[in-house]
């Protein structure tokens, strides 16, 4: 195993589209984490899984944004009606459980124009 | 209000110095890790800290877990343009559900 996977590495969307990030855990990892990271910031926590179950989602930005772990393997988060200010790299996590170390993906870099 | 501070926010040094980066909260963390992050890159997990008191050595660096669980510091020995990043302090605390909660970090320099 080679660690989190994020694909794609980049995407340039226009205003109003859809897009769709995938998200590769560490094959063994149960939590899944998803996180978004602007210029200059530290990443912000945006939503959660334990398996298959999304276990906190009110930190997601607004609705056109929604995430999920059907199989309780990969991941997927999409933002509808994409924004300039949804510009921002997108980061995914994994971790064997509650309190263990979190291993981050390489991100996703979302450029809105 | 940002639940971990982190300070500086900004450090150039040249080859060959030392610096201390500083981590600070108000709450009281059950585990802190520390992330170095290049641009464009993921954060890469550095350590991760546990217990009050803690001090951990990574070859040149050096981090320290605050007695009370609430702050902790990352030391460079003899800093290296290789140590050129953003490193993160991310802890995990009674209100967190587990996950992560990041400061804004601290933007390393070091220039040959």
């Amino acid at each position: 195993d080679t660690g989190v996977s994020q694909d794609p590495r980049h995407k340039i969307t226009k205003r109003g589209q859809n897009v769709t990030f995938r998200c590769d855990p560490i094959s063994e990892h149960n939590r899944l984490y998803w996180y978004r990271q602007t210029l200059g910031q530290g990443p912000e926590f945006l939503t959660y899984f334990q398996n298959e179950a999304q276990l906190e989602k009110s930190r997601l930005l607004s609705d056109r944004f929604s995430a999920e772990r059907p199989k309780g393997s990969f991941s997927t988060l999409e933002i509808q009606r994409t924004e300039q200010g949804d510009s921002a790299m997108y980061l995914c996590a994994s971790s064997l459980g509650v309190q263990t170390e979190a291993f981050f993906g390489q991100g996703t870099r979302l450029t809105v124009v | 209000t940002q639940l971990l501070e982190q300070s500086p926010q900004f450090l150039s040094i040249q080859e060959g110095e030392n610096l201390t980066v500083y981590c600070n909260s108000s709450s009281v963390f059950s585990s802190l890790q520390w992330y170095r992050q290049e641009p464009g890159e993921g954060p890469v997990l550095l350590v991760t800290v546990v217990t009050g008191g803690e001090v951990k050595k990574l070859k040149r660096l050096t981090f320290q877990f605050g007695d009370a669980r609430k702050d902790s510091s990352l030391h460079i020995t003899a800093a290296q343009p290789g140590d050129t990043g953003l490193y993160l302090c991310a802890g995990i605390y009674g209100g967190s559900q587990g996950n992560l909660i990041f400061g804004k970090g601290t933007k390393l320099s070091v220039k040959p």
